[in-house]
């Protein structure tokens, strides 16, 4: 079955970009799938930051919009994160996740299964 | 913007039924999903489509959706269940956005 590793630095200083990679194993990337980005700061809840899909298409958080660029590497069968400009509260556990996406009555439902373990990312001097 | 709404807490004892809601206005336009995330892992889907269970979740987790709300049932709660739960939808409003609820601890106590 598919799985996900989020790899990446641990500490980002703040004003600085933050990057990380999800490699895809168990499947290919290329497949009818779409692929997110999920974070969550400790101690609170989850936040959507974006996705992709294999053609290069994505789709962004409109609050994060401006600073997100997700990119997908197919030879390598993974996709890229890069968060720029970072404060203090973007320190979170940064999960990435395959979307599964469906059209149900023209409207276009979407879930994330499974995820990575995630990764911890902390903005320090 | 849009948003899911949860209880912050949710408490039952062994062998009960938990019962876990998330409010949204677009809940009767949108399907909803929810997620179990245990101390230090990584969330798990545990109902897509309102109502639908993946493989491998016990039969013990159901969904159901009425109007604006949609509940999250667990039957016969273990102590193997007690997490955070998560629901997860996605703004109508056309700006593809996908939103997550705030999330609810259940406590078996």
């Amino acid at each position: 079955q598919v799985q996900l590793q989020e790899s990446g630095p641990g500490l980002v200083k703040p004003s600085g970009t933050l990057s990380l990679t999800c490699a895809v194993s168990g499947g290919s990337i290329s497949s009818s799938n779409w692929w997110s980005w999920v974070r969550q700061p400790p101690g609170k809840g989850l936040e959507w930051i974006g996705e992709i899909y294999h053609s290069g298409s994505t789709n962004y958080n409109p609050s994060l919009k401006s600073r997100v660029t997700i990119s997908v590497d197919k030879s390598k069968n993974q996709f890229s994160l890069k968060l720029s400009s970072v404060t203090a509260a973007d320190t979170a556990v940064y999960y990435c996740a395959r979307e599964v996406v469906v059209v149900v009555a023209a409207t276009r439902e979407r879930w994330f299964d499974p995820w990575g373990q995630g990764t911890l990312v902390t903005v320090s001097s | 913007s849009y948003e899911l709404t949860q209880p912050p807490s949710v408490s039952v004892s062994p062998g009960q039924t938990a019962r876990i809601t998330c409010s949204g206005d677009a809940l009767p336009k949108q399907y909803a999903y929810w997620y179990q995330q245990k101390p230090g892992q990584a969330p798990v889907l545990v109902i897509y489509k309102d109502s639908e269970r993946p493989s491998g979740i016990p039969e013990r987790f159901s969904g159901s959706s009425s109007g604006t709300t949609v509940t999250l049932t667990i039957s016969g709660v273990q102590a193997e269940d007690e997490a955070d739960y998560y629901c997860q939808s996605a703004d109508s409003s056309g700006t593809y956005n996908v939103v997550f609820g705030g999330g609810t601890k259940l406590t078996v106590l």
